[in-house]
């Protein structure tokens, strides 16, 4: 069975604290993805990665940073969160060429910053 | 990417079949049709998708008008584990595509 996993399912963080989010899936994907999603905005994508040590800004990206040393691994990183980034926090992984174009989605993070 | 339209919320019985709608009128001829559902707590989870033919997996049916400009999300049989919030997404087929998600209808399964 396909898997992608978060490293939390709830968090609660600080304001000004550095906030580490991972996410790691088993299927060998190329791509991976960082998005968060908030009531009446939808789904929105933070940063993507197509590659190991590669990445590419979403819609959203201030405030964020991602890291892509491993293949199977793909980090959020809050240098220093901020209330307004409390939201849940989804990672989702896809094969690059799948005929499908289907995104993996992991059981997601409720972060709230204090 | 082009932008659907789907009902806030729709009911159905258990065991009968649900019909999503989804309008796309904008829809460009090399988009497809994705569907995804979320379940409360739980992170997206991918049903289906078609270009311009009707399809058909083991999760649902996919119907898509001749001129594409909507298309209908089929659950022959609704169990209650089938209440989820449904979204319905244009997208072009590529290996960097993402995903935005709009509101969705929210489709609630009863006894």
């Amino acid at each position: 069975d396909v898997k992608v996993t978060q490293s939390s399912r709830y968090l609660v963080k600080r304001t000004g604290e550095k906030v580490f989010l991972e996410c790691v899936q088993d299927m060998d994907h190329e791509n991976m993805f960082w998005y968060r999603q908030d009531p009446g905005l939808g789904l929105r994508l933070i940063y993507f990665s197509y590659d190991v040590k590669m990445k590419e800004k979403g819609d959203i990206p201030e405030g964020y940073s991602v890291s892509r040393e491993k293949k199977e691994r793909f980090s959020l990183i809050l240098e220093s969160a901020s209330t307004n980034q409390t939201s849940m926090y989804l990672c989702a992984s896809t094969r690059r060429l799948a005929v499908y174009n289907e995104q993996f989605f992991g059981p997601g993070t409720r972060l709230t910053v204090l | 990417d082009a932008k659907t339209t789907q009902p806030p919320s729709m009911d159905c019985a258990e065991g009968r079949a649900a019909n999503l709608p989804c309008n796309h009128s904008t829809i460009s001829g090399n988009e497809y049709v994705y569907w995804y559902r979320q379940i409360h707590s739980q992170g997206p989870q991918y049903i289906i998708h078609g270009l311009k033919n009707n399809e058909t997996n083991e999760m649902a049916s996919l119907i898509i008008t001749e001129d594409r400009k909507s298309s209908t999300l089929i659950l022959p049989h609704a169990t209650l584990r089938d209440t989820a919030v449904y979204y319905c997404i244009v997208m072009l087929l590529s290996g960097y595509s993402t995903l935005t998600f709009g509101k969705g209808t929210m489709l609630l399964v009863s006894p």
